[in-house]
């Protein structure tokens, strides 16, 4: 089984709409979760640190769900320049490696 | 990200030939990372070094090899071991201080001649 897992989509969603994206995990001691994102042919960019009481930036909500063992991002409001892939990220044991999901990509359709 | 920096941006190997891929950081970041991204795939781990001269073999790190003589530098070679090198290589540091996460450079295409 994979460390994590996600929906790879396409979610393909209109300007101004809302989206969610869920992101699973396999270890039950994991203990760090971010969202990065990717643009095509770039690096992934660190987009939000998700803490246990969810967390807001902007337009972007995180949340962890620990007994159900996943992190959701939540987009509101979407713009054309969200248009990009979303990649969860778990961390276990110290903190010193990092399990990334393989993304999942949206577009945001004027 | 700022502070991190990969190069060459491109790289071509031909059959046979070693070739090594910099990273170098001043972020003054304890642990640095070396992944392989596929075209449509998840990053894979190849090495990860926590402090000088020490490193650890990630999830496919057969046909590569890493040094950390620096806390600045992890350089990767790709040696001709390697047999399917292309790719996109992309290097990260992080420090150890609380949960803090990665932070990328902005890679490294290799392509085979």
């Amino acid at each position: 089984r994979k460390e994590v897992e996600q929906d790879p989509g396409p979610f393909n969603v209109p300007e101004g709409a809302t989206v969610a994206f869920n992101c699973t995990y396999s270890n039950s001691a994991s203990q760090s979760f971010f969202w990065y994102r990717q643009d095509c042919r770039k690096e992934p960019k660190l987009l939000m640190s998700v803490y246990s009481s969810g967390n807001e930036d902007g337009r972007f909500t995180a949340q962890l769900n620990r007994a159900s063992q996943y992190i959701s991002l939540l987009i509101r409001d979407s713009k054309l320049s969200d248009s990009a892939t979303y990649l969860c990220v778990v961390t276990q044991n110290t903190g010193n490696q990092f399990y990334f999901g393989t993304g999942t990509s949206l577009t945001v359709i004027p | 990200d700022g502070g991190i920096t990969q190069s060459p941006k491109y790289l071509f190997r031909k059959e046979g030939q070693n070739v090594t891929l910099s990273c170098e950081q001043n972020l003054n970041h304890d642990a640095m990372y070396w992944y392989r991204q596929d075209p449509g795939q998840g990053l894979r781990l190849i090495y990860y070094s926590q402090i000088v001269n020490d490193f650890q073999k990630g999830d496919i790190a057969e046909g590569y090899s890493v040094s950390r003589e620096k806390k600045e530098s992890f350089p990767l070679t790709v040696t001709s071991a390697q047999k399917n090198p292309t790719a996109f290589y992309l290097c990260a540091t992080r420090t150890f201080l609380g949960n803090q996460p990665q932070h990328f450079g902005d890679g490294t295409r290799l392509s085979i001649l």
